[in-house]
């Protein structure tokens, strides 16, 4: 059964850049036909998808975001990570990490709890 | 554009059932999608997946309350048998050519 936590810092300062990672475990990611990735949702609203990232290191970005997105993988460490550069207010949301695809089939099966990011000076 | 449209709000009594719609965008019909449940102050969590043709793969543990179906355009996720823990979020997901979550608007399930 796998699962995955979110970590990193819950408050960040306008204008810096947003950094997390997400830890697998039950299962590796390298080897896999999987994408892993992130997804958001502001307070009180919906769920966005910000990018996907595959052990290889391929990516898919949001438009609305890829101009500010980063995703990395670490398959030593079995990890994979988010930067969000330049945040706004706009940016505080619940940060879930999941497995994107499996074997091209992209229905999310396998979240992370979530991990609440504020951003404010 | 492949988009997923949901009713913002539903409610229903303790007991009773409740049909909840997920619509795909024109020239989309075809498309697999997943429920998602999101109880207060969690997470998402998957329910399933339900194809074009009807078919479904439930998540691990998912009672048997919960069932999915299909027609057309629409996907629907039917809860029977309501109990005040069903009172969630509940998204529909899917996916498109280079993005891999597309999600719709989600609909707030009150348990009357």
């Amino acid at each position: 059964q796998l699962q995955l936590q979110e970590s990193g810092p819950r408050l960040v300062k306008p204008s810096e850049t947003l950094s997390l990672t997400c830890t697998v475990s039950g299962g590796p990611i390298r080897g896999t036909n999987d994408y892993w990735g992130w997804i958001r949702q502001p307070p009180g609203k919906g769920l966005e998808w910000i990018g996907s990232i595959y052990s290889s290191g391929s990516t898919y970005y949001n438009p609305s975001l890829k101009s500010r997105v980063s995703i990395s993988v670490d398959t030593s460490k079995n990890q994979f990570s988010l930067e969000l550069s330049s945040v706004t207010a706009a940016d505080t949301a619940v940060y879930y990490c999941a497995r994107l695809c499996s074997n091209g089939i992209c229905l999310i099966q396998y979240w992370g709890l979530g991990t609440l990011v504020t951003v404010s000076s | 554009q492949l988009v997923l449209t949901q009713s913002p709000s539903a409610s229903a009594s303790l007991g009773a059932s409740v049909k909840l719609t997920c619509t795909l965008s024109s020239g989309h019909s075809g498309y697999t999608i997943a429920w998602h449940q999101q109880q207060p102050e969690k997470g998402p969590h998957f329910l399933m997946k339900v194809n074009s043709d009807g078919s479904l793969s439930k998540g691990d543990g998912i009672t048997d309350r919960f069932s999915g179906s299909s027609s057309g355009a629409e996907r629907y996720l039917t809860i029977s048998s309501l109990k005040s823990e069903d009172e969630a979020d509940y998204y529909c997901q899917t996916w498109g050519t280079g993005i891999h979550g597309v999600f719709g608007g989600g609909t707030k399930l009150t348990v009357l």
